[in-house]
C-alpha cells in the first residue's frame, strides 16, 4: 500500500506571497490532517478534512486554508505569506473513524521557507 | 495553549538501558494518547497508543502508562537500542480527530 505524498517537498517563497500544498492520502483513508511543525512548538493542528468537509480546526489565522476533493486528496494553502510561517507542514491520513486503536500515517512533509 | 507538554527536550540513554519519555497534559477530555517517533526528514510513525479507560498497554520493547489523576503519560523503552534515537512526540486525542502533540523529547541512545 502506498504512503501518505506531499508535493512538493521543499519551497522557497517571498513574504506576501501566498503557497498551496499538496497531499495525497493512503488509498481508502477519507480523513486528511494537517500540521505545522516549527523548532520548539512541535506540530500544531491546522484542520482535518474528512469526505471533502473540514471537520476540525485549529487555533490558526484565516490565511491557513484548505480543502479536499472527492478523491480525498487534500489541498492546503497560506495566503500572504509571513516569514513566521516558515515550518515543516505535514499531513496525515487516516481512515477518519475512530476507533479503538486509532492511528494516523504521516506523509514526509513539506519544508516551506518564507524570505 | 499547550495542552500537552513534554518538558524535556533531549535525553541520552547507554543502549540496553531503559528510557523513560514523560509527558503532561491539561485536558481531561482527551480519549486516546499516543506515541510517535520521527527520523529527520520524514513523517513521524505511529508507535504506540493508549486509551483514557487503559493505565497500561504494552508493545514489543515498549510500554505506555498512563496516570489520569496526574494528567501523566510515559513511554518506557526496554532494552533501548541505537536505533530508537529519534524525536518522540506524545499526543492526545480531542473530539473525535483533532491531535493535540508535544514538542518532543529527541533521545540519544550510546552504543
Amino acid at each position: 500500500k502506498a504512503g501518505v505524498t506531499q508535493t512538493p517537498r521543499y519551497l522557497i517563497k517571498t513574504r506576501g506571497q501566498q503557497v498551496t500544498l499538496s497531499c495525497s492520502p493512503i488509498s481508502g483513508h477519507r480523513s486528511v490532517s494537517w500540521y505545522q511543525q516549527t523548532p520548539g512548538q512541535g506540530l500544531q493542528f491546522l484542520f482535518e478534512y474528512f469526505s471533502e468537509t473540514q471537520r476540525n480546526k485549529g487555533n490558526f489565522p484565516g490565511r491557513f486554508s484548505g480543502r479536499q476533493f472527492s478523491n480525498s486528496r487534500s489541498e492546503m494553502n497560506v495566503s500572504t505569506l509571513e516569514l513566521g510561517d516558515s515550518a515543516l507542514y505535514l499531513c496525515a491520513s487516516s481512515s477518519g473513524q475512530g476507533g479503538p486503536a486509532y492511528e494516523q500515517y504521516f506523509g514526509p512533509g513539506t519544508r516551506l521557507t518564507v524570505t | 495553549d499547550q495542552q500537552v507538554k513534554q518538558n524535556s527536550p533531549s535525553l541520552s540513554v547507554q543502549e540496553g538501558r531503559i528510557s523513560i519519555l514523560n509527558c503532561d497534559y491539561t485536558n481531561s477530555m482527551f480519549d486516546y494518547f499516543l506515541w510517535y517517533k520521527k527520523y529527520p526528514a520524514e513523517g513521524p510513525t505511529f508507535l504506540i497508543s493508549i486509551s483514557s479507560i487503559k493505565d497500561k498497554n504494552e508493545d514489543g520493547r515498549f510500554t505506555v502508562f498512563l496516570n489520569k489523576s496526574a494528567k501523566h503519560l510515559s513511554l518506557h523503552i526496554v532494552p533501548s537500542q541505537p536505533g530508537d534515537s529519534a524525536v518522540y512526540f506524545c499526543a492526545a486525542r480531542y473530539n473525535f480527530n483533532k491531535f493535540y502533540f508535544g514538542s518532543g523529547t529527541k533521545l540519544n541512545v550510546k552504543p
